[in-house]
């Protein structure tokens, strides 16, 4: 069946690093995406991978695709606190979207 | 600027009295879509639509309705909400189907008291 995890809450200090992760089901996802969501706001794309890409880094993103393990992450370089937001992991199956639960990101001063 | 408008931001109402919550896009978007996002459950898909005149139900599409009259708009219609519903809305677009980025409203809180 189609599913996505991811823990619900990350907290981290300005400066360090931000580790998110996701798992997925279902190996035939074509794109994963990232997607950031800040208070009263809708979700904002932040980066996507297709799927026969290990890798793809953008400024101070990095995604990171493990197919065999079907583990996603998202990791922000030099996290600042204009980066608190909840973060979803979503893919991309035969058209359709499944969105994971968020993690809430806190980034502390 | 090219978005997605949703209306109201914040509707509290009552059991059974019908409403509708409004969605516009400026970009020409085909594909269009409503969600629901709940504590714990991420974004639920309740209807999308991919061209005028077509619309499709999603994961939860149970006390809803849509239409897709236009391009550019796509309403969503509680005709009698119930408190289970209570819920932030968000609705979506993008150029061509569902594996295309989304993009977002600001949504929609409503209550239903």
């Amino acid at each position: 069946g189609e599913d996505v995890e991811q823990s619900l809450f990350l907290s981290v200090r300005e400066g360090d690093s931000s580790v998110i992760n996701c798992t997925y089901t279902d190996s035939s996802s074509t794109y994963l995406y990232w997607y950031k969501q800040e208070p009263g706001a809708g979700l904002q794309l932040l980066t996507y991978i297709f799927s026969n890409m290990d890798m793809k880094q953008d400024q101070r993103l990095t995604v990171l695709l493990n197919k065999k393990d079907k583990h996603l992450s998202l990791r922000i370089a030099d996290t600042q606190t204009g980066d608190s937001a909840i973060y979803f992991c979503a893919e991309s199956i035969g058209g359709k979207l499944i969105f994971g639960q968020g993690t809430e990101l806190s980034v502390k001063p | 600027e090219a978005q997605v408008t949703q209306n109201p931001r914040y509707l509290i109402t009552v059991t059974g009295k019908k409403l509708t919550v409004t969605c516009s896009q400026n970009m020409n978007h085909e594909y269009m879509s409503w969600y629901r996002q709940d504590p714990g459950l991420g974004l639920r898909q309740i209807y999308y639509s991919m061209n005028v005149e077509v619309t499709d139900k999603g994961d939860v599409p149970e006390g809803y309705k849509v239409s897709r009259k236009e391009k550019r708009n796509f309403p969503l219609i509680l005709e009698s909400p119930s408190p289970n519903q209570t819920s932030l809305y968000f609705c979506a677009s993008s150029l061509r189907d569902r594996a295309s980025p989304l993009h977002f409203g600001n949504g929609t809180r409503l209550t239903v008291t």
